[in-house]
Formats: C-alpha cells, structure tokens, sequence
C-alpha cells in the first residue's frame, strides 16, 4: 500500500520565478492538505482540497494556488517567489467520509528560493 | 482559535532513560490531538492520536500520550529511549467540524547521547 509520495524531491529556485509541486495521496483518500514548515518551525497550514475543490484556505497570500485532480492527486504552485518562500513543502492525505480523519504526510518537498 | 505550546524546544537524554515531552493546547471544545515524529530531511510520521475515551493512548515505538483535559495537556512518554529515538517531535490540535486543519506546535528535538 503506497503511502503519500511527493516529487520533486529538492527544487532549487530563483526570485521571481513560478513552481509547481505535486502530491499523490495514500491509496483510498481523496483530500489533499499541503503545509509550509519552515526551518526550525512547526508545519503551517496553506490550504485544503477535496472534490477538486479548495475547501479551507489558511494565511497564505494568491501567489500560493492549488489544484485537483480527478484521481485525488494535487498540485501547489507558488508564483513570484521570494526568498521567504524556502521551506519543506509537505502534502498530507485524508478521507473524508471520516470525521476523526488522520492527515499522512509525504517526504515533503524542500524548495531553496536564491 | 485553536493552538499549540510546546514549551521545551530541546531535551537532550541518555539512551535507555525515560523521556517525556510537553504539549499544551488551547482549544473551544474537546480537540482531536497527535504527536507526529520527523527524522532528519524527512516528513511527518503519526505516533498516535486522541479522539475520545481512555485518555492514555499507545502508539509506534513504544510511545504513549495522556490526554488531561484539566490541564489543556496531551504529553509523550516513553519508558526507555533508543538512539533512534532522536528526532523532532510534533504536537497537533484538529481538525474538527468545519476547521479541517492541523494546528501545530513549534515542536522539540530530541538528542540522544550514548
């Protein structure tokens, strides 16, 4: 059973630039939460997608947009990146249909912007 | 708005000593609550969870948490370390109702000396 997988693994990245990260959830979820943890911090929340639908949004500004895909898979894209947005960048799986839902994260994605 | 203390950003322990780390939530109704591991480069992995009922929870390793709702507390032990224990330890608060988010705290590393 495969668990949350994210790629890529490492991105490096100048100012100015646009990224895209991807997410595939654990076998039988169909939520997607994608978190910010930057060095030394906890995981801040950026947002919530279920039904391809961005469900809750956390404190994040536009530049920080998702999407997802009809087989639950998500994307994160950051736009115009600043030096602020180096962080781990980790997807976490759900379902739904449970209220006690438990989040699993992925590996993360560790995104160095110079 | 729900959030997470924990009060200790480091604990430095002897391999075979018990170890207990601190977590302190605020939270408007009974909170759903979990301690994730994160080793080193990677991501987060589930060491248990609360939701109801008995307030001592067991998890992986060896782990176990107790829930004390006159205290606002949810924290880890662990009987006898192992080096492998080294790690940074996570407290987390949700999600709940219509807050689909994990709140967490800032975290404590954990060192193992031999």
């Amino acid at each position: 059973d495969a668990g949350v997988t994210q790629s890529p693994t490492h991105l490096i990245k100048t100012r100015g630039q646009q990224v895209t990260l991807r997410c595939s959830p654990k076998s039988g979820h169909d939520t997607v939460s994608w978190y910010q943890q930057a060095l030394g911090q906890g995981p801040q929340f950026i947002f919530q997608y279920y039904e391809e639908e961005e469900r809750q949004r956390g404190n994040f500004p536009d530049r920080f947009s998702g999407h997802q895909f009809p087989n639950y898979s998500s994307e994160l894209n950051v736009n115009a990146l600043l030096l602020g947005d180096s962080a781990l960048y980790l997807c976490a799986s759900s379902l739904l249909a449970v209220e006690t839902d438990t989040q699993y994260f992925g590996p993360g994605t560790r995104l160095t912007v110079l | 708005a729900q959030s997470v203390t924990q009060p200790d950003i480091h604990i430095t322990v002897s391999e075979g000593a018990s170890l207990e780390l601190r977590c302190n939530y605020s939270y408007g109704a009974t909170p759903y609550l979990f301690w994730y591991v994160q080793s080193p480069g990677q991501g987060l992995q589930l060491l248990l969870k609360y939701f109801s009922g008995d307030t001592l929870v067991q998890g992986i390793k060896g782990f176990e948490a107790e829930f004390k709702r006159s205290q606002s507390s949810f924290n880890l032990r662990k009987p006898s370390v192992h080096w492998s224990d080294a790690a940074e330890y996570f407290c987390a608060v949700g999600p709940r109702s219509n807050d689909y988010k994990l709140s967490f705290g800032a975290g404590t590393t954990v060192t193992v000396r031999a």
